[in-house]
């Protein structure tokens, strides 16, 4: 079966404009999460989804950050107003939810600001 | 706050010498602790989890809570090991799972 899913692979946009990335989870994984991954960092979480409703948003940095999951499938992370430190790789990961469980993760989107 | 140390950037063994990647965490509760491993051009992926006390790869790591450690351990490293690993914790009964800066593994022929 498919993996995680993350489109598009790369993004290049302008300082100041808006920008959606996509996750594809694993069929029936009813846990998804977002990181964001800075280079030379580990992952830094930034929202985790538990079905359609977002569980824990306290990773993200601010308002400019904002993610959806509106049929507990496909998640869309949104950047509004981007600046040059959004720069980094955004990485989805999905689960079964149930505690201790393995993350699968997707191959990441690299968002370069410019 | 949850955080995770992982206090070598880059270590670089021969094959076949024992191996030591260290994690610190802090956390005064229970927490689940897990490695993940990304290999060169590949994902994240799951080494293994304190919770099922498992060997995998050759690799072990065992949770000391007066230390507040997770090291990863591998007797005799093989160049295929060669990899970044990155610790990573959650709260007992949280998804929240907070990584470390990751170790990068370069095992020498």
């Amino acid at each position: 079966g498919a993996g995680v899913s993350q489109t598009p692979s790369n993004k290049v946009t302008e300082k100041g404009k808006y920008v959606e990335l996509r996750c594809d989870p694993i069929s029936g994984h009813t846990a998804l999460y977002w990181y964001r991954q800075s280079l030379g960092q580990g992952p830094e979480f930034l929202i985790y989804f538990q079905g359609t409703g977002a569980a824990d948003d306290s990773g993200l940095p601010n308002d400019r950050f904002f993610a959806v999951r509106p049929e507990g499938s496909v998640s869309t992370l949104k950047i509004q107003r981007t600046e040059r430190g959004d720069s980094a790789v955004y990485l989805c990961a999905s689960s079964l939810g149930v505690l201790g469980t393995e993350a699968f993760f997707g191959q990441g989107t690299r968002l370069t600001v410019v | 706050a949850q955080r995770v140390t992982q206090p070598e950037k880059l270590l670089s063994v021969f094959k076949g010498a024992p191996v030591e990647l260290k994690c610190n965490y802090s956390y005064s509760g229970s927490p689940e602790l897990f490695w993940y491993v990304q290999y060169s051009r590949q994902r994240l992926q799951l080494l293994l989890r304190h919770i099922s006390r498992e060997s995998i790869k050759g690799f072990t790591a065992d949770l000391n809570k007066g230390e507040t450690s997770f090291h990863l351990k591998k007797p005799f490293a093989q160049e295929e090991d060669s990899a970044m690993y990155y610790c990573c914790h959650a709260r007992t009964g949280g998804f929240k799972t907070i990584f470390g800066a990751g170790t990068r593994l370069f095992v020498k022929a």
